[in-house]
């Protein structure tokens, strides 16, 4: 049961281009999202959260739009750097709980 | 101020074999999570403790799978008679407080493979 779906395994982008990652979930307990970039044999780093009373929450080059109704959430990064290229994750979270659930994961190649 | 580590970072064991994974949080973390991934799979929680106590424990094997985190050192999970479906990336992440809301920073991750 994959209650965190990224149904584009991958996505690639111009330099200077917006890069758009998709996510979509099931849970509608869940309450906190959040967004991880991943670089290989490295462990996933923190990039951007938001919680559900909020539609939009932006950091630097990094947005991320949430749309309860259509249980949908997307990443902007705008402008898109070649160093941005590496596998996003998003992950859900519920009140209550301390565990994430992780989709399986978009990569993003940024093209100089 | 030094992130989560943990080690080793690659560990090779046959099948029927232990193995012992550690996890140091960041300075000042008392929560400790660990989570694993499947080749082409996202992360997976397994376990959630603080000091002396496992709070979930929802996501881990039944059998052969167990975790701690001693009053002193590190976290430890520890797989014992590995099979060849243990092979996966087995990370930890720790956070300050509990609760919700409370983002995980995670370590490099240690890359188990069962031979």
């Amino acid at each position: 049961d994959q209650q965190v779906k990224q149904n584009s395994p991958s996505l690639s982008v111009q330099e200077g281009r917006i890069s758009i990652l998709n996510c979509d979930y099931t849970n509608s307990m869940f309450d906190y999202f959040l967004w991880y970039k991943k670089y290989p044999a490295e462990g996933p780093t923190f990039l951007i959260s938001i919680s559900s009373i909020k539609d939009k929450n932006e950091d630097g080059r990094f947005t991320v739009f949430l749309n309860k109704s259509a249980k949908h959430l997307s990443l902007h990064i705008v402008p898109s750097q070649p160093g941005d290229s590496a596998v996003y994750f998003c992950a859900g979270q519920w009140s209550g709980t301390y565990k994430y659930i992780f989709g399986t994961g978009t990569r993003l190649k940024v093209l100089a | 101020n030094a992130g989560v580590m943990q080690n080793p970072r690659h560990l090779v064991r046959r099948r029927g074999q232990e193995a012992r994974l550690r996890c140091s949080p960041m300075k000042g973390h008392s929560h400790v999570y660990w989570y694993r991934q499947l080749p082409e799979e996202g992360l997976k929680f397994m376990v959630y403790l603080q000091k002396e106590n496992i709070i979930d424990e929802s996501g881990m094997p039944k059998e052969r799978f167990s975790a701690e985190f001693p009053k002193e050192g590190p976290s430890i999970l520890r797989i014992q008679q590995v099979v060849r479906g243990d092979s996966a990336a087995y990370f930890c992440a720790s956070s300050p407080n509990s609760g919700h809301q409370e983002t995980q920073y995670f370590g490099p991750g240690t890359r188990l493979l069962v031979l």
